[in-house]
């Protein structure tokens, strides 16, 4: 069964003080793996897309990295407008799940000026 | 640049009432899809729409019902709510999958509909 599951559930982090989000997952052949934004009381809102193992994208303060097992989403520096929930999706090489995401639990990042 | 649009943003129903939810999106996309999100839960698929005129249940398909009514709006109706589909809604479309080699487009979210059944 596809799965994914991110840690830790919250990070609170001092402004400058970098760190880093993981998602772990299990899926039936990866098609690409997708982390988004979610601010309170919005939709998530897209980041990444990594589709195979060692790739790595960069967005400002965000830098997304894959292996086989897990992404990791390294935060450099970060802002306290940084604060948001982080969500992590990956979608399975079978056609038949029409495009469907397979979502985990997010981590809540609060970082403090 | 309204992307994804959901309608109404909050409700507040009685056990046993009906109400749909509205969901367009002006982006042209071919697939649509309804997830509810819970506490503790993450999101999770209620319905999807991989193009216009076909639907197929997702994850949590019980006690709701969709109509993708045209390629831009598709819509979620609970028949008779209950205190269990206490949650926030959230429309999204993509490009679609047409199949292994079609490119992997992300989805994107509306800002979500807030509903409470009492």
């Amino acid at each position: 069964e596809d799965q994914v599951t991110q840690s830790p559930e919250a990070l609170r982090l001092q402004e400058g003080e970098s760190s880093s989000l993981n998602c772990s997952y299990t899926v039936s052949g990866l098609r690409g793996l997708f982390w988004y934004r979610q601010d309170p009381g919005k939709g998530p809102e897209f980041l990444f897309t990594l589709y195979s193992a060692g790739e790595e994208k960069e967005k400002e303060r965000l830098k997304a990295t894959l292996t086989k097992k897990e992404s990791f989403l390294h935060i450099t520096a970060p802002k306290p407008e940084d604060s948001a929930t982080y969500l992590c999706a990956v979608r399975s090489m079978i056609y038949n799940q029409g495009g469907k995401l397979i979502f985990g639990q997010g981590t809540e990042l609060s970082v403090k000026p | 640049n309204a992307g994804v649009t959901q309608t109404p943003k909050f409700q507040v129903l009685k056990t046993g009432q009906s109400m749909t939810l509205q969901c367009a999106q002006d982006m042209n996309h071919n697939s649509m899809y309804w997830y509810r999100q819970d506490p503790g839960m993450g999101l999770r698929l209620i319905y999807y729409s991989a193009s216009e005129g076909t639907t197929d249940k997702g994850e949590v398909p019980n006690g709701y019902n969709v109509s993708r009514l045209n390629k831009r709006e598709f819509s979620l109706r609970l028949e008779s709510a209950a205190p269990s589909q206490t949650s926030v809604y959230f429309c999204a479309s993509s490009e679609g999958d047409r199949g292994p080699s079609y490119s992997n487009q992300p989805q994107h979210f509306g800002d979500g509909t807030r509903l409470s059944i009492l």
